[in-house]
Protein backbone atom coordinates (compact mmCIF):
# COMPACT_ATOMS: atom_id res chain seq x y z
CA UNK A 1 0.00 0.00 0.00
CA UNK A 2 2.87 2.22 -1.10
CA UNK A 3 1.78 5.76 -1.69
CA UNK A 4 4.37 6.73 -3.80
CA UNK A 5 6.55 4.51 -5.38
CA UNK A 6 9.52 4.72 -7.94
CA UNK A 7 11.51 1.79 -9.87
CA UNK A 8 14.16 0.90 -9.43
CA UNK A 9 15.63 1.74 -6.22
CA UNK A 10 19.30 2.37 -8.20
CA UNK A 11 20.61 2.53 -11.57
CA UNK A 12 23.80 2.08 -12.33
CA UNK A 13 24.69 2.51 -15.95
CA UNK A 14 27.46 4.02 -18.42
CA UNK A 15 27.57 7.83 -20.08
CA UNK A 16 25.70 7.44 -23.28
CA UNK A 17 22.69 5.28 -22.32
CA UNK A 18 19.53 5.79 -22.17
CA UNK A 19 17.37 4.94 -19.25
CA UNK A 20 14.13 5.79 -17.47
CA UNK A 21 12.57 5.92 -13.73
CA UNK A 22 9.11 5.24 -13.03
CA UNK A 23 6.79 6.63 -10.58
CA UNK A 24 3.54 5.42 -9.56
CA UNK A 25 0.72 7.25 -6.62
CA UNK A 26 -1.72 5.64 -5.44
CA UNK A 27 -3.30 8.96 -3.50
CA UNK A 28 -5.62 10.04 -6.07
CA UNK A 29 -3.30 13.05 -6.75
CA UNK A 30 -3.72 15.61 -9.26
CA UNK A 31 -0.04 16.79 -9.30
CA UNK A 32 3.17 15.12 -9.75
CA UNK A 33 6.98 16.11 -9.57
CA UNK A 34 10.06 15.33 -10.65
CA UNK A 35 13.52 16.92 -7.87
CA UNK A 36 17.19 15.91 -8.25
CA UNK A 37 19.35 15.65 -5.26
CA UNK A 38 22.85 15.93 -5.80
CA UNK A 39 25.84 14.91 -3.47
CA UNK A 40 25.48 17.53 -1.53
CA UNK A 41 21.88 16.90 -0.88
CA UNK A 42 20.67 20.10 -2.41
CA UNK A 43 17.24 19.48 -3.81
CA UNK A 44 15.67 21.15 -6.62
CA UNK A 45 12.97 21.02 -8.31
CA UNK A 46 12.31 19.67 -12.11
CA UNK A 47 9.38 19.49 -13.18
CA UNK A 48 5.47 19.17 -12.33
CA UNK A 49 2.48 18.10 -14.13
CA UNK A 50 -0.95 18.60 -13.02
CA UNK A 51 -3.26 16.00 -14.36
CA UNK A 52 -1.13 15.39 -17.01
CA UNK A 53 -0.49 18.97 -17.97
CA UNK A 54 3.46 20.40 -17.94
CA UNK A 55 3.04 22.83 -15.83
CA UNK A 56 6.68 23.33 -14.40
CA UNK A 57 9.64 22.73 -16.38
CA UNK A 58 12.87 23.97 -14.65
CA UNK A 59 15.95 25.15 -16.32
CA UNK A 60 16.89 20.90 -17.20
CA UNK A 61 18.67 19.33 -20.35
CA UNK A 62 16.36 18.43 -22.97
CA UNK A 63 17.67 15.76 -22.68
CA UNK A 64 15.55 15.10 -19.54
CA UNK A 65 12.07 14.12 -20.76
CA UNK A 66 9.39 13.26 -18.31
CA UNK A 67 5.78 11.55 -19.58
CA UNK A 68 2.91 11.41 -18.16
CA UNK A 69 0.74 8.65 -19.34
CA UNK A 70 -1.86 9.23 -16.59
CA UNK A 71 -2.38 11.25 -13.58
CA UNK A 72 -1.31 8.55 -11.65
CA UNK A 73 2.07 7.95 -13.37
CA UNK A 74 4.79 10.06 -13.64
CA UNK A 75 8.13 8.76 -15.82
CA UNK A 76 11.71 10.37 -15.97
CA UNK A 77 13.31 9.12 -19.64
CA UNK A 78 16.97 10.51 -19.85
CA UNK A 79 19.04 10.30 -23.13
CA UNK A 80 22.55 9.88 -23.71
CA UNK A 81 23.59 9.83 -19.79
CA UNK A 82 26.15 12.01 -18.38
CA UNK A 83 28.63 12.07 -15.41
CA UNK A 84 26.61 14.69 -14.16
CA UNK A 85 23.25 13.19 -14.30
CA UNK A 86 24.61 10.85 -11.73
CA UNK A 87 22.03 11.83 -8.39
CA UNK A 88 18.98 10.62 -6.28
CA UNK A 89 15.47 11.72 -8.32
CA UNK A 90 12.96 11.71 -5.87
CA UNK A 91 9.17 11.33 -7.62
CA UNK A 92 6.36 13.36 -5.38
CA UNK A 93 2.74 13.66 -5.33
CA UNK A 94 0.09 16.38 -3.88
CA UNK A 95 -3.66 16.33 -4.06
CA UNK A 96 -3.47 19.64 -6.24
CA UNK A 97 -0.79 22.45 -8.01
CA UNK A 98 -0.78 24.61 -5.49
CA UNK A 99 2.29 24.42 -2.68
CA UNK A 100 -0.13 24.83 0.34
CA UNK A 101 -0.88 20.75 -0.40
CA UNK A 102 1.55 18.65 1.41
CA UNK A 103 3.82 16.66 -1.24
CA UNK A 104 4.64 12.97 -0.46
CA UNK A 105 7.77 12.13 -1.75
CA UNK A 106 8.64 8.45 -3.15
CA UNK A 107 11.71 6.62 -1.74
CA UNK A 108 14.01 8.30 -4.21
CA UNK A 109 16.14 6.38 -7.47
CA UNK A 110 19.78 6.51 -6.86
CA UNK A 111 21.21 7.23 -10.42
CA UNK A 112 25.16 6.52 -10.78
CA UNK A 113 26.47 7.13 -14.15
CA UNK A 114 30.21 5.95 -15.07
CA UNK B 1 15.97 35.70 -6.68
CA UNK B 2 14.37 33.56 -3.86
CA UNK B 3 16.76 31.51 -1.54
CA UNK B 4 16.30 30.10 1.85
CA UNK B 5 19.91 29.86 3.84
CA UNK B 6 20.09 27.06 6.81
CA UNK B 7 23.06 26.44 9.69
CA UNK B 8 25.58 24.22 7.77
CA UNK B 9 25.47 20.69 9.26
CA UNK B 10 26.57 18.29 10.87
CA UNK B 11 24.35 18.71 14.18
CA UNK B 12 25.46 16.12 16.73
CA UNK B 13 23.35 15.91 20.38
CA UNK B 14 22.51 13.48 23.07
CA UNK B 15 19.17 12.58 23.66
CA UNK B 16 17.28 14.78 25.82
CA UNK B 17 19.28 18.30 24.59
CA UNK B 18 17.76 21.35 22.92
CA UNK B 19 17.30 21.58 19.56
CA UNK B 20 17.53 24.55 17.18
CA UNK B 21 18.53 24.97 13.08
CA UNK B 22 18.29 28.16 11.96
CA UNK B 23 16.70 29.00 8.72
CA UNK B 24 16.56 32.22 7.31
CA UNK B 25 15.29 33.20 3.94
CA UNK B 26 15.15 35.50 0.88
CA UNK B 27 11.98 36.74 -0.86
CA UNK B 28 10.32 38.86 -3.12
CA UNK B 29 7.03 38.69 -1.12
CA UNK B 30 5.58 36.90 1.45
CA UNK B 31 6.29 33.45 1.67
CA UNK B 32 4.80 30.15 2.80
CA UNK B 33 7.71 28.39 4.82
CA UNK B 34 8.04 25.02 5.43
CA UNK B 35 9.93 22.22 7.45
CA UNK B 36 10.47 19.07 5.48
CA UNK B 37 12.40 16.06 7.27
CA UNK B 38 14.36 13.12 5.44
CA UNK B 39 14.74 9.98 7.39
CA UNK B 40 17.59 7.63 5.95
CA UNK B 41 17.15 5.97 2.82
CA UNK B 42 13.61 7.21 2.43
CA UNK B 43 11.85 10.56 0.97
CA UNK B 44 10.96 13.79 2.42
CA UNK B 45 8.30 14.22 4.58
CA UNK B 46 6.36 17.92 5.23
CA UNK B 47 7.13 18.49 9.13
CA UNK B 48 5.12 21.61 9.86
CA UNK B 49 4.55 25.01 7.52
CA UNK B 50 3.24 28.60 8.27
CA UNK B 51 1.75 30.41 5.87
CA UNK B 52 1.99 34.30 7.09
CA UNK B 53 3.84 36.16 9.79
CA UNK B 54 3.57 35.39 13.23
CA UNK B 55 1.86 31.68 12.76
CA UNK B 56 3.36 28.88 14.57
CA UNK B 57 3.75 25.18 12.70
CA UNK B 58 3.97 22.35 15.38
CA UNK B 59 4.14 18.80 14.43
CA UNK B 60 6.13 15.57 17.20
CA UNK B 61 7.33 18.22 19.43
CA UNK B 62 8.85 20.69 16.89
CA UNK B 63 7.90 24.11 16.21
CA UNK B 64 9.09 26.67 14.06
CA UNK B 65 7.72 30.45 14.12
CA UNK B 66 7.65 32.54 10.77
CA UNK B 67 8.87 35.89 11.97
CA UNK B 68 8.81 38.52 9.08
CA UNK B 69 11.08 40.88 10.83
CA UNK B 70 13.96 38.70 11.17
CA UNK B 71 13.00 36.56 7.80
CA UNK B 72 13.67 33.75 9.41
CA UNK B 73 11.86 30.35 10.23
CA UNK B 74 13.99 28.81 12.93
CA UNK B 75 12.86 25.01 14.00
CA UNK B 76 12.99 24.12 17.37
CA UNK B 77 12.61 21.06 19.58
CA UNK B 78 12.76 20.73 23.73
CA UNK B 79 14.38 17.36 23.98
CA UNK B 80 14.92 15.42 21.22
CA UNK B 81 15.56 11.44 20.67
CA UNK B 82 17.49 9.05 18.66
CA UNK B 83 14.90 8.91 16.30
CA UNK B 84 14.87 12.51 15.32
CA UNK B 85 18.68 11.54 13.51
CA UNK B 86 17.75 12.80 10.17
CA UNK B 87 17.85 15.49 7.50
CA UNK B 88 16.13 18.32 7.61
CA UNK B 89 15.38 21.00 5.11
CA UNK B 90 13.72 24.44 5.11
CA UNK B 91 11.64 25.45 2.24
CA UNK B 92 9.73 28.36 0.90
CA UNK B 93 7.49 28.83 -1.87
CA UNK B 94 5.50 32.27 -3.06
CA UNK B 95 2.18 32.57 -4.37
CA UNK B 96 1.12 35.30 -6.92
CA UNK B 97 -2.32 35.30 -8.81
CA UNK B 98 0.41 34.78 -12.00
CA UNK B 99 1.76 31.65 -10.64
CA UNK B 100 -1.14 30.38 -8.70
CA UNK B 101 -1.12 26.51 -9.03
CA UNK B 102 2.58 27.15 -10.66
CA UNK B 103 4.01 27.43 -7.22
CA UNK B 104 7.59 25.99 -6.86
CA UNK B 105 9.07 24.86 -3.37
CA UNK B 106 12.57 26.24 -3.08
CA UNK B 107 14.62 23.99 -0.73
CA UNK B 108 17.47 25.23 1.66
CA UNK B 109 20.65 22.78 1.44
CA UNK B 110 19.32 20.50 3.99
CA UNK B 111 21.01 20.20 8.08
CA UNK B 112 22.23 16.81 9.15
CA UNK B 113 21.06 15.70 13.04
CA UNK B 114 22.46 13.08 14.61
CA UNK B 115 20.87 12.52 17.98
CA UNK B 116 23.22 10.16 20.13
CA UNK B 117 22.00 7.92 23.46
Amino acid sequence: DTAVSQTPKYLVTQMGNDKSIKCEQNLGHDTMYWYKQDSKKFLKIMFSYNNKELIINETVPNRFSPKSPDKAHLNLHINSLELGDSAVYFCASSPRSTVQYEQYFGPGTRLTVT
Amino acid sequence: GNSVTQMEGPVTLSEEAFLTINCTYTATGYPSLFWYVQYPGEGLQLLLKATKADDKGSNKGFEATYRKETTSFHLEKGSVQVSDSAVYFCALSLTFISNFGNEKLTFGTGTRLTIIP
